[in-house]
Formats: C-alpha cells, structure tokens, sequence
C-alpha cells in the first residue's frame, strides 16, 4: 500500500513563483489535511477537507489554497511565494472515528528565496 | 481551542534509562490522542493510538496512558537505547473536528 504520497520532496523557488504541492492517498480517507512544520513549532493546520467537494481553513491558511476534486487527491497551491513559506510540509488523511489512525505523508521541503 | 503541550522540550539520557514524555492537552472531550515519532528531515511514523475509551496501549517498549479527566498522557520508554533517539509528537483529535491538535514535541538524545 502506498498510503499518502506527497510530491515533490525538495522544492527551491523564488520571490512571487508559484506552485501545487501534489497529496494523494489510496485508502478512501475522507478527511485529508495540510499542515506546515517550522523548527521546534509543531504541526500548524493549513487546510482541511472533510470529503470531495468541501474545504475549510485551519490556522493558517494565508497564503495558501486548495481544492478536493476527488476523495483520492488533495493539492496545496501557493500562489505568490513568500520567505515566510519557507517551511516543511505534510500532508496527512484518515477516517471519522475514535479507533482510526492518521496516516502522514513524507514532507515536503520548500525553500523560498 | 484545543491546545496540546509537551514536556520537556527536550531530553538527553544515556542508554538503557526508562523514559517518560508527557503531553498534557485543554479540552478533555476527545476522540483519541496518537503519538508520533519523527526522525530528522523525515515524515511522521504513529507509535500508538489510544481511544477516548481507553486508559493506555502497549507496543514492545513503548507504553501510552490516557487520564482525560485530568487532560494528560504519557508516553513511557522502557530500557532506553541509541535508536530511540528522535523528536516524539502528540496529537489530540477533538470531539466534532477530528482533526488532530499537535504540540511542539519532545527531542530525545539517547547516547551509548
């Protein structure tokens, strides 16, 4: 099982580039999540999604947007990169329920310069 | 707003001690709280999950309690060795969200 695949790994780009952080699971999840990772911070909350078709913001959403089109796939756009963006990012799913695990992706790294 | 806390901030041992890592969170009525280790520039892997309805779970060394009453859990490391070394990471998934609510972590250094 692939679980939750997160492309690309690495990602330099400059000031005001834009680009889609690719998430995708195989295991019919219907929340999906996009959190950002910054040295001794924790995971913050990006983005949601409670199933195809609906979105919410998390705790930080500026600078961000996303769509879920499918229940498989759940991409992250930036669309003017900022040095503040600098960050690692996660993608993650999972079930509704008190016995249901979450599941990561690996991360991707994004540098802005 | 849930708010998940993690003590200590960091941690240095030496090989073979018995560890405790505590997670303390804000609003008690939860789902479950599941514990994380991450490697350097690595993802997230899931240790242990515990329920809303349970008191701990056990994997190998690893030991989990819940006591919601009091909004804590601990996460206990038996016969600590250099392989633990990482950053372990709660994460609480409130009632009505289910979105998990991670603190900062712990960074544990186990040295031989």
């Amino acid at each position: 099982n692939a679980g939750v695949t997160q492309t690309p790994k690495f990602r330099i780009l400059k000031i005001g580039q834009s680009m889609t952080l690719q998430c995708t699971q195989d295991m019919n999840h219907n929340y999906m999540y996009w959190y950002r990772q910054d040295p001794g911070m924790g995971l913050k909350l990006i983005y949601y999604s409670v199933g195809a078709g609906i979105t919410d913001k998390g705790e930080v959403p500026n600078g961000y947007n996303v769509s879920r089109s499918t229940t498989e796939d759940f991409p992250l756009r930036l669309e003017l990169a900022a040095p503040s963006q600098t960050s690692v990012y996660f993608c993650a799913s999972s079930y509704t329920g008190a016995n249901t695990e979450a599941f990561f992706g690996q991360g991707t790294r994004l540098t802005v310069v | 707003k849930q708010e998940v806390t993690q003590i200590p901030a960091a941690l240095s041992v030496p090989e073979g001690e018995n560890l405790v890592l505590n997670c303390s969170f804000t609003d008690s009525a939860i789902y479950n709280l599941q514990w994380f280790r991450q490697d350097p520039g690595k993802g997230l892997t899931s240790l242990l999950l515990i329920q809303s309805s349970q008191r701990e779970q056990t994997s190998g060394r690893l030991n989990a309690s819940l006591d919601k009453s009091s909004g804590r859990s601990t996460l206990y490391i038996a016969a600590s060795q250099p392989g633990d070394s990482a950053t372990y990471l709660c994460a609480v998934r409130t009632g009505g969200s289910y979105i998990p609510t991670f603190g900062r972590g712990t960074s544990l250094i186990v040295h031989p």
